[in-house]
């Protein structure tokens, strides 16, 4: 069946570093990407989308690599703060046919002092 | 800004006892959804819904489960008869469309015993 994965369960960085946090898709027409922020206790928090158009999109902090060939996505984020530590999740979903989004299992981001 | 809410924030009931959980979504949007998030797992997909019906739903939604809009603006999940294994964090999300950014509450955490 579909999975979307992430190659890390656990990226420890320095404070200021960049973080580059991966994720892998099986469906080849997954068409929509979506990295979501899940601290401890609280529900998935919208980062950043790209869909299939576009390799790269960029946000406040943050840019999102899509590469259809290998089917991967990354997460970049620049200099990386305490406040960034959490789990990470990126979720792929299609135009047609499905409603749902599946959802990858995660990698904690830990930021190191 | 505008947010998906839920209610309660923890619920503890017996096994075999009914349990209702309660979200109300962000007022523009139109699409609906229940996920769950066993400790440490994944965020899996339960069921989608649209223009008051159900548009999709997953192995996991069985004849134990039903949602429904009983007004306007609440969106429900009752689990019938509740199983251990229904225990897990309950996550509303909502979007103005499919394939569109999903937004999360921060989820009922659902202790059965």
């Amino acid at each position: 069946g579909e999975s979307v994965g992430l190659h890390l369960p656990t990226l420890s960085v320095q404070e200021g570093d960049n973080s580059i946090i991966n994720c892998a898709y099986s469906n080849s027409a997954s068409d929509y990407f979506i990295w979501y922020k899940q601290e401890s206790g609280k529900g998935p928090q919208f980062i950043i989308d790209i869909r299939s158009n576009m390799d790269k999109r960029q946000g406040q902090r943050v840019t999102v690599l899509l590469n259809k060939t290998v089917k991967h996505l990354s997460l970049q984020i620049a200099a990386t703060q305490p406040g960034d530590s959490a789990v990470y999740f990126c979720a792929a979903s299609r135009d047609s046919g499905t409603y749902k989004y599946i959802f990858g299992t995660g990698t904690r981001l830990k930021v190191l002092a | 800004e505008p947010e998906v809410t839920q209610t309660p924030s923890h619920q503890v009931t017996q096994m075999g006892q009914e349990v209702i959980l309660r979200c109300v979504p962000i007022s523009n949007h139109l699409y609906f959804y229940w996920y769950r998030q066993i400790l440490g797992q994944k965020v899996e997909f339960l069921v989608s819904f649209y223009n008051n019906e159900i548009s999709e739903k997953s192995e996991i939604f069985d004849d134990q489960f039903s949602v429904e809009r009983p007004d306007g603006s609440n969106f429900t999940l009752k689990i019938r008869s509740t199983k251990l294994e229904d225990s897990a964090m309950y996550f509303c999300a909502s979007s103005t469309d499919r394939n569109e950014k999903l937004f999360f509450g921060s989820g009922t955490q659902l202790s059965v015993l």
